[in-house]
């Protein structure tokens, strides 16, 4: 079956780049996102990409997306406390099923 | 406002005792899921449903039921419970649409002794 992974820890600098990297297995994935969860709290949607897309901007948030490689990576620039959360990857060959990556953990470093 | 409601948020349960969590979504969304999220493997899928009376497995449906009988609501429900199905767990939903943006809700912490 489909497999997404993660590395399970990143800790940061405040105010320096966060890059969370993402490798799935599923060469038939059209979206893949990028999930954040808080603690004790459900996730949220922070972007998504479509597979025919190689980079997606939104203000601090850059997701680059290697198709060839199945590499998906979310870079936060200028990484602030309140992004300390668990970002989750997640791939979608369409509406049916989305599988999820293990989480990666940000820890941010006042 | 646009939520996904979760009850019981935490439960504490005996083995074999059978519980149902209740899911509801007030956006008229035709797609819902259940996940359970366990330390070091992620949220794994449990089941989906695309629309009413439409449901199917996903990666780990062993021991849970679920229905779809309105387009609201979509209750997980455990006959026998037993400890290794000890965990959080997250309903979603979301429109049947590119991008597919699934909202979750808060969670709900199962304990089963």
């Amino acid at each position: 079956g489909e497999d997404v992974e993660q590395s399970l820890f990143l800790s940061v600098r405040e105010g320096d780049s966060s890059v969370i990297n993402c490798t799935y297995t599923d060469s038939s994935s059209t979206y893949l996102y990028w999930y954040k969860q808080e603690p004790g709290a459900g996730l949220q949607l922070l972007t998504y990409i479509f597979s025919n897309m190689d980079m997606k901007q939104d203000q601090r948030l850059t997701v680059l997306l290697n198709k060839k490689d199945k590499h998906l990576s979310l870079r936060i620039a200028d990484t602030q406390t309140g992004d300390s959360a668990i970002y989750f990857c997640a791939e979608s060959g369409g509406y049916q099923k989305v599988t999820f990556g293990t989480g990666t953990k940000l820890q941010v470093i006042p | 406002e646009a939520q996904v409601t979760q009850n019981p948020r935490y439960l504490i349960t005996v083995t074999g005792k059978k519980l149902t969590v209740t899911c509801s979504q007030n956006m008229n969304h035709e797609y819902m899921s259940w996940y359970r999220q366990d330390p070091g493997l992620g949220l794994r899928q449990i089941y989906y449903s695309m629309n009413v009376e439409v449901t199917d497995k996903g990666d780990v449906p062993e021991g849970y039921k679920v229905s779809r009988k309105e387009k609201r609501n979509f209750p997980l429900i455990l006959e026998s419970p037993s400890p290794n199905q000890t965990s959080l767990y997250f309903c979603a939903s979301s429109h049947l649409a590119g991008g597919n943006e699934q909202y979750f809700g808060p969670g709900t912490r199962l304990t089963v002794t």
